[in-house]
């Protein structure tokens, strides 16, 4: 059974960076696409973007001006970095797992992360 | 991008009964890639349904899910206590993916 764990900071200050990291355990990165949502009071559920196992990236273009996600293969990880953020993007992080047409099979269970100074 | 709208905000019924929730596209979804999730309190989204009707592994069968172009419907043939969640729409035939506003079924 796969198994998907978020880690990182609950609290980041405005125009700072927000980092987390996935932990993908009980299955193979291949074949798959590894995506960050989000759900934020503003926006609802929102896909973010994925890295593939080929280390290939797509993001939202509504937020891909302030977003790199990357990737450790030998840790099977995976990273965001949410660049120059405000209190918009409070709100809960998930890390998921996507099948290539883009259905989200798996995912954490989730870290909420709040913008204030 | 295709937006996704869903109705009703909320559907107040009794366990027991069948609960029919919408999602209208803002424009055709390419191969008709619509899914459906439910979503507990303080859990993660769950697949139920892919591709309009196909259900996901271990998704009992009072949940079906018809439609295609721009409108469809997620059904709930009889309301099991477990069932009393938020429900989103998802598209996955244009990029960017995205979600419905979500449906609160709740206990009436």
């Amino acid at each position: 059974q796969v198994q998907l764990q978020e880690s990182g900071p609950g609290l980041v200050k405005p125009s700072e960076t927000l980092s987390l990291t996935c932990t993908v355990s009980g299955g193979s990165f291949t074949g798959y696409y590894w995506s960050w949502m989000r759900q934020t009071p503003g926006k609802g559920l929102e896909w973010i973007g994925h890295i593939t196992n080929t280390w290939g990236t797509t993001y939202n273009p509504s937020l891909k001006s302030r977003v790199t996600i990357s990737g450790d293969r030998s840790k099977t990880q995976f990273s965001l970095n949410l660049y120059s953020v405000t209190a918009a993007d409070t709100g809960m992080y998930y890390c998921a797992r996507a099948a290539p047409d883009q259905t989200f099979d798996f995912w954490g269970q989730g870290t909420l992360v709040t913008i204030s100074s | 991008e295709i937006v996704l709208t869903q109705s009703p905000g909320t559907l107040s019924l009794s366990p027991g009964e069948r609960a029919t929730l919408s999602c209208r596209a803002s424009q055709s979804v390419p191969n008709n890639y619509l899914a459906w999730y439910q979503q507990r309190p303080g859990q993660a989204p769950r697949l139920l349904i892919q591709g309009v009707s196909s259900r996901a592994t271990d998704i009992p069968d009072r949940f079906s899910g018809s439609g295609s172009g721009t409108d469809f419907t997620l059904t709930i043939s009889r309301l099991e206590p477990e069932d009393f969640a938020v429900y989103y729409c998802q598209q996955y035939g244009r990029s960017p993916v995205t979600f419905g506003g979500g449906t609160k079924v709740e206990i009436k």
